[in-house]
């Protein structure tokens, strides 16, 4: 059975650092078929995806918010970790993380397994 | 980055009906293209990957269709679970991905 939850601060101030993890289980972030992602979606509005993660530790960013993001894996855990720096108000979202399978039939990826997300308020 | 447009943005109809979302890519992304049914407060769904395959466990009266740059999810004969909002996905090449902006069903 996979399963992911997300963990981390309910609340930011502005500027700071958002450091969010996902522990999953039922799955290896070691085989070639899987990835991890992240993504957002602040209230009211649509998904945005932020980052993935491979099994070969490739990383990949969101084209706008790539320098303020990090993704990482700790494999002997079975968590992914993403920071985001300089947090601001429009940040306020609810994050999940999602399995992010290659579907070997198709050869494509999409996002099979998620999260329940933690919402996240960026406030002073 | 690859943009994706979703019409209508919402939907009213009724349990029986038959109802189409449709999804428009900036570019052509043959099939590389997923749906997602999200309700509220809860994680997205995955409903149909690859413009077409079913995902395990979703209902039939779900399909997808499409390449290129046009594609449509349908829902043959609408149940009072299948109201939420749907979301389409782009997966062409590396990331990043883009979601369209969403479609709400609601109950007529």
């Amino acid at each position: 059975q996979v399963t992911l939850k997300e963990s981390g601060p309910a609340l930011v101030k502005p500027t700071q650092t958002l450091t969010l993890t996902c522990t999953f289980s039922g799955f290896s972030l070691t085989t070639s078929a899987m990835r991890v992602s992240w993504i957002r979606q602040p209230p009211g509005k649509a998904l945005e995806w932020l980052a993935r993660i491979d099994w070969d530790d490739d990383k990949f960013y969101s084209t706008s918010l790539k320098t303020r993001l990090t993704i990482s894996k700790d494999t002997s855990k079975n968590q992914v970790v993403l920071t985001m720096t300089n947090m601001d108000p429009v940040d306020t979202a609810t994050y999940f993380c999602a399995r992010t399978y290659l579907g070997l039939a198709v050869a494509q990826y999409y996002f099979d397994y998620w999260g329940p997300g933690t919402l996240v308020a960026v406030s002073s | 980055d690859i943009q994706m447009t979703q019409s209508p943005s919402s939907l009213s109809a009724s349990v029986g009906d038959r109802v189409t979302i449709t999804c428009r890519a900036s570019q052509s992304i043959s099939n590389y293209l997923n749906w997602y049914q999200q309700k509220p407060g809860k994680a997205p769904k995955l409903l149909i990957y690859a413009a077409s395959s079913l995902h395990s466990g979703v209902p039939s009266r779900f399909s997808g269709s499409g390449s290129g740059t046009d594609f449509t999810l349908t829902i043959s004969s609408l149940q009072p679970e299948d109201f939420a909002t749907y979301y389409c996905q782009q997966s062409y090449t590396t990331p990043p991905y883009t979601f369209g902006q969403g479609t709400k069903l609601e109950i007529k």
